[in-house]
């Protein structure tokens, strides 16, 4: 079946630089999350998008912004790093986004090095 | 969302079963209960919900307590591979556009 598809894998950026991540959800899901995890933390929510829509939003910070494409996938820009930003980034799908039933499915993440 | 509560860690053997407890005394009456793992170095992964039966799929059982203030995860059968985090996260049913992560169980299984 069909998993949900992050790009790149791995990427590594210098501070102040600019790093875009991708996600393809899985077919016929219209709800994409995006989620930063830190060494030793736990998964944070950033945003999320409805129908291409923003629909909720978490702690992400000013410097990042995100958008869902016509065709459902969807992008996390990141500019002007900082060492901090050194995470995992995860991207999750989902069908009717705004159930609490609803099941996500998490890609298999994004590591970024700020160096 | 409603706040749960989790043990930091727990023990067990393999090919014994785990009881995972959750609990989430100021739940609202449309608050659906979740459980997701995450393995080492891997995205988190679906396990199970329910709203307020008892509920069983191939990877495990949730019981929810009478009051709902609570709810246990089932292992039947712990495997190496079971070892991960464990969250309980409770999502409202028709207003969550997220899924917000708490800190979770970290299960360690013992060959």
């Amino acid at each position: 079946a069909a998993g949900v598809i992050q790009s790149p894998r791995h990427l590594i950026k210098e501070k102040r630089e600019t790093a875009t991540l991708k996600c393809y959800p899985i077919p016929r899901h219209d709800t994409v999350y995006w989620y930063q995890q830190g060494p030793g933390q736990d998964p944070q929510f950033l945003i999320s998008f409805y129908e291409k829509m923003q629909s909720d939003k978490g702690s992400i910070p000013d410097r990042f912004s995100a958008q869902q494409f016509s065709d459902y996938h969807s992008e996390l820009n990141m500019s002007s790093l900082e060492l901090g930003d050194s995470a995992l980034y995860f991207c999750a799908s989902s069908r009717d986004g705004k159930s609490g039933a609803n099941v996500l499915t998490f890609g298999a993440g994004s590591r970024l090095t700020v160096l | 969302d409603a706040k749960t509560t989790q043990p930091n860690s727990m023990e067990s053997n393999e090919e014994e079963p785990v009881h995972l407890p959750c609990n989430h005394s100021t739940i609202s009456g449309t608050d659906y209960i979740h459980w997701y793992r995450q393995l080492p170095s891997q995205g988190p992964e679906y396990v199970i919900h329910g709203l307020t039966s008892n509920v069983n799929n191939r990877m495990a059982s949730l019981a929810i307590a009478e009051d709902r203030k609570s709810s246990t995860l089932i292992l039947h059968r712990a495997t190496l591979r079971d070892a991960a985090v464990y969250y309980c996260i409770l999502r409202d049913a028709g207003s969550s556009y997220k899924l917000i992560f708490g800190s979770g169980t970290r299960l360690l299984v013992r060959p």
